[in-house]
């Protein structure tokens, strides 16, 4: 039933390690994004890829690799982990007719130490 | 490049009370606009938007936006404040053309209180 979902929602790890968070749209949707979102709660927006296509690719250190296997699907790679990447991750997606109407995933909260 | 500033990062009022939160943006085109909300540990959720047509524009819980061109604003309102309202609110823009980059204001928090 969930229209956007995250795993983990909470991941701990320590500074150098590498992981990855997935992201699934069961909405049908052809466009997915990831947000970072900081301790002030600023959101800003990292990718965007569109029929597994990249099209938005902001300023982030290349250590941020996403990858889309499919249109329903969007997951961030994180090599060499830095007390700066401490966030909330929020994966999105929009219908095709409609970019800008963007459904939210619940987000992960990643906590570097 | 288009921006938006939401003005008072906390606002608090009583139930039953009107809801203001303060969103101007910046754009050098016609900007679509947006208010999402933000429960507590959850994600975003669409509250109304602003893309063409009537300026006045009604969204979900009872919540309205009116775009301002003359004022570059896009104030979020609601007559009557109820406890589950309490939240962050975004207000967020795109430019026509690039609607897939949506630029978020830094939030403003909604405090309800009895």
């Amino acid at each position: 039933d969930t229209a956007v979902s995250q795993t983990p929602k909470y991941l701990v790890t320590q500074m150098g390690n590498d992981k990855s968070i997935k992201c699934e749209q069961n909405l049908g949707h052809d466009t997915m994004y990831w947000y970072k979102q900081d301790s002030k709660k600023f959101l800003k927006i990292m990718f965007s890829y569109n029929n597994k296509e990249l099209i938005i690719n902001e300023t982030v250190p290349n250590r941020f690799s996403p990858k889309s296997p499919d249109k329903a699907h969007l997951n961030l790679h994180i090599n060499s982990l830095e007390l700066g990447d401490s966030a909330v991750y929020f994966c999105a997606s929009s219908p095709a007719g409609s970019r800008y109407e963007q459904y939210f995933g619940p987000g992960t909260r990643l906590t570097v130490t | 490049a288009q921006s938006v500033t939401q003005l008072g990062s906390h606002v608090s009022v009583s139930e039953g009370a009107l809801v203001l939160l303060r969103c101007n943006y910046s754009s050098s085109v016609p900007p679509y606009l947006f208010w999402y909300v933000q429960y507590p540990n959850q994600g975003l959720q669409l509250l109304l938007k602003y893309t063409t047509g009537a300026t006045l524009v009604k969204g979900i819980n009872g919540f309205e936006a009116e775009f301002k061109k003359s004022e570059t604003s896009f104030h979020l309102t609601k007559p009557s404040a109820h406890m589950s309202d309490a939240a962050e609110y975004f207000c967020a823009v795109t430019l026509t053309g690039t609607a897939s980059k949506l630029t978020f204001g830094t939030g403003t928090r909604l405090q309800v209180t009895l």
